[in-house]
């Protein structure tokens, strides 16, 4: 099984300052013969299912913000929020779906300093 | 709109078995792979189940394999997971995810107990 492995389990960053949420999987995600990262990031808010943000490990779901950014490749990869707003206090996830069983990280808690 | 609502959670004793359902509108649910992802109270996501949009390909977590049976109708747009042998481990939020590629639609879930 590939193992997920986030860091930080929680993080507080300011108001318009930037949050980095590190997602790092036990072996590589990328497959060679099309370079696509089987890798997704997820925003969780309470009492509600997860939110798809980044799939790809890059490339943005319709609709999210552009201060979301997803990059990495292979093994180690990140999610950047730019510019902290209020809203975005939430749990993060990050998860392969590049072999079954499909994994999923622990989580990151991100809450406003 | 593309919709996924999840059905027949409940209250169970250890033991007991109980079919969860999953109505899906707004997309061509034929063509899609379907999953389903549990969430226990407080704690993380984890997958249970993947079903091919024609149910030929199916993969089941070790955590369930063997208790647990994913099938889907097409022609009523609905999936499904019938859960035998229930266990006090398998409390939890039940969700149903549309994709394989981009996991985008995810149903609000519904709340399976199981407790004595």
């Amino acid at each position: 099984d590939i193992v997920m492995t986030q860091s930080p389990d929680s993080l507080a960053v300011s108001l318009g300052e930037r949050a980095t949420i590190k997602c790092k999987s036990s072996q590589s995600v990328l497959y060679s013969s099309n370079n696509n990262n089987y890798l997704g990031w997820y925003q969780q808010k309470p009492g509600q299912p997860p939110k798809l943000l980044i799939y790809w490990a890059s490339t943005r779901e319709s609709g999210v913000p552009d201060r979301f950014s997803g990059s990495g490749s292979g093994t180690d990869f990140t999610l950047t929020i730019s510019s902290l707003q209020a809203e975005d206090v939430a749990v993060y996830y990050c998860q392969q779906y590049y072999s079954t069983p499909y994994t999923f990280g622990q989580g990151t808690k991100l809450e406003i300093k | 709109e593309v919709q996924l609502v999840e059905s027949g959670g409940g209250l169970i004793q250890p033991g007991g078995s109980l079919r969860l359902s999953c109505a899906a509108s707004g997309f061509s649910f034929s063509t899609y792979i379907m999953n389903w992802v549990r969430q226990a109270p407080g704690k993380g996501l984890e997958w249970i189940s993947y079903i091919s949009s024609s149910s030929t390909t199916i993969y089941y977590a070790d955590s369930v394999k063997g208790r647990f049976t994913i099938s889907r109708d097409n022609g009523k747009n609905s999936l499904y997971l019938q859960m035998n042998s229930l266990r006090d481990e398998d409390t939890a939020v039940y969700y149903c995810v549309r994709g394989s590629n981009s996991w985008d639609y995810w149903g609000q879930g519904t709340l399976v107990t199981v407790s004595s």
